[in-house]
């Protein structure tokens, strides 16, 4: 089993630009997770879907989309990216809510120039 | 809002110290989960405590939940050079078990 896998490793964009994040497991879970990591703040949750078909914004969700795409796949869409979304980006998954283990995919680095 | 403040933001300890990270939240937590997330690396769960006054050891590693459900501790005895990393506790909603609250993290250095 892979886990959580995420696409790109590595990105940079212009400001402006858009580019999606991809994510998948291979944990039959059902809730997954996108975070972003700054330097010193932790992880801030970005958006969650507690079961497929369901998004929900978390923390700082402006100026981003996401999809549920399966049960599997969860995206995370920057549609204009303002060097702001430098960050790393972490997808993760449990196996449901209510505050369950949470599984984090490798990360995805990424800067807006 | 609802925050998890987590002291110190970094400590260095000479090989073979003791180190502690606290956290503290606004809000009575469920549960609490800890993390360890090496350099370059992602989160990986540790433990979760969900009672209050809960203590969990792991080897050298000792977790403890407060009796009121809003602080917690991570103590690791005799610190070795594999312990390197960011230690982050993270809280569970009481109102909502569908969000995490993360701490800031404690950054822990070994001094060979």
């Amino acid at each position: 089993n892979a886990g959580v896998t995420q696409t790109p490793k590595f990105q940079v964009l212009k400001t402006g630009q858009s580019m999606t994040l991809q994510c998948a497991q291979d944990m039959n879970h059902n809730s997954m997770y996108w975070y972003r990591q700054d330097p010193g703040m932790g992880l801030r949750l970005i958006y969650y879907s507690a079961s497929e078909g369901t998004t929900d914004k978390g923390e700082v969700p402006n100026g981003y989309n996401v999809s549920r795409l399966n049960k599997r796949e969860f995206s995370l869409r920057l549609e204009s990216a303002a060097p702001s979304q430098t960050s790393v980006y972490f997808c993760a998954s449990s196996e449901g809510t209510s505050g369950l283990e949470q599984f984090f995919g490798p990360g995805t680095r990424l800067t807006v120039l | 809002g609802q925050q998890v403040m987590q002291i110190p933001q970094y400590q260095h300890v000479q090989e073979g110290e003791d180190f502690t990270t606290y956290c503290n939240s606004s809000t009575t937590l469920s549960n609490i989960q800890w993390y360890k997330q090496r350099p370059g690396g992602h989160p990986v769960f540790l433990i979760q405590l969900v009672k209050s006054g809960e203590v969990k050891k792991q080897k050298r590693l000792t977790f403890q939940f407060g009796e009121a459900k809003k602080n917690s501790s991570l103590h690791i005895t005799a610190t070795q050079t594999t312990d390197v990393g960011t230690y982050f506790c993270a809280g569970s909603r009481v109102d909502s078990n569908y969000q995490l609250i993360w701490g800031a993290g404690t950054k822990l250095i070994i001094k060979p």
